[in-house]
């Protein structure tokens, strides 16, 4: 059974302060990484991953993937008020032939930023 | 970017009666539509899997016959809750697909269902 594990499951902190949040799985048959972020209702696409080492990165956020370690990195720099929200980690699993896969969701980190 | 859209946001209802939760593309042709449920606190889990003008493939541990996904249209997939018990009362969240890549799949804003 495919597995995504995401730490931690909370994390609170400061405006200014950077953070980093964890994804590690097990899945057969990746086809690629995902995160979201999802404030109250629907996820918002944040990254997709699929090649080990190369960082993608938009604004303060960046984020990397690990294939050897089966795991993968957020990084938010320079945290704002608005950056509290839940951080979820997918993984995508071919689903046989279909150009779409299946997508495996963790727990989610619960992030807050205080003023 | 591409908008999906649920109705109802939130649904109260009594235990044995049926829900109908809508899903709709508004701006794109969804091929495939997504249906998902979060329990507070946890993850998202995949419910099941609907391409257009075909049945639904459900993930294993879905009732089939409880849970009624049509997928009638490019830009509209439906959810029935059929005799609803407390227990199914959740976030329902449909997320759809134009056919692309993982990171095509956009996400509607969910339904919350409260079955007394």
């Amino acid at each position: 059974e495919d597995k995504v594990v995401q730490s931690p499951l909370s994390l609170v902190v400061h405006e200014g302060d950077t953070v980093t949040l964890n994804c590690s799985y097990e899945v057969t048959n990746f086809r690629s990484l995902l995160w979201y972020k999802q404030e109250k209702k629907a996820p918002t696409f944040l990254f997709m991953l699929t090649s080990s080492g190369i960082e993608k990165k938009s604004g303060r956020l960046s984020s990397i993937l690990d294939k050897k370690e089966l795991s993968s990195i957020l990084n938010i720099t320079a945290t704002q008020t608005g950056d509290s929200a839940i951080y979820l980690c997918a993984v995508e699993a071919d689903a046989g032939g279909t150009s779409y896969g299946k997508l495996t969701f963790g727990q989610g980190t619960i992030l807050t930023v205080h003023p | 970017g591409a908008v999906v859209s649920q109705h109802p946001s939130r649904v109260i209802c009594k235990s044995g009666t049926s829900v109908k939760i809508e899903c709709r593309s508004l701006d794109f042709q969804a091929t495939t539509m997504f249906w998902y449920r979060q329990f507070p606190k946890q993850s998202l889990m995949l419910m099941a899997t609907s391409n257009e003008g075909s049945k639904a493939t459900y993930e294993q541990g879905v009732e089939k016959d409880k849970f009624l996904i049509n997928h009638a249209s490019l830009t509209l997939s439906t959810l029935t809750v059929t005799s609803a018990h407390p227990e199914d009362s959740s976030f329902y969240i449909c997320s759809a697909s134009d056919g692309g890549g993982a990171d095509t799949q956009y996400f509607g804003p969910g339904t919350r269902l409260t079955v007394l």
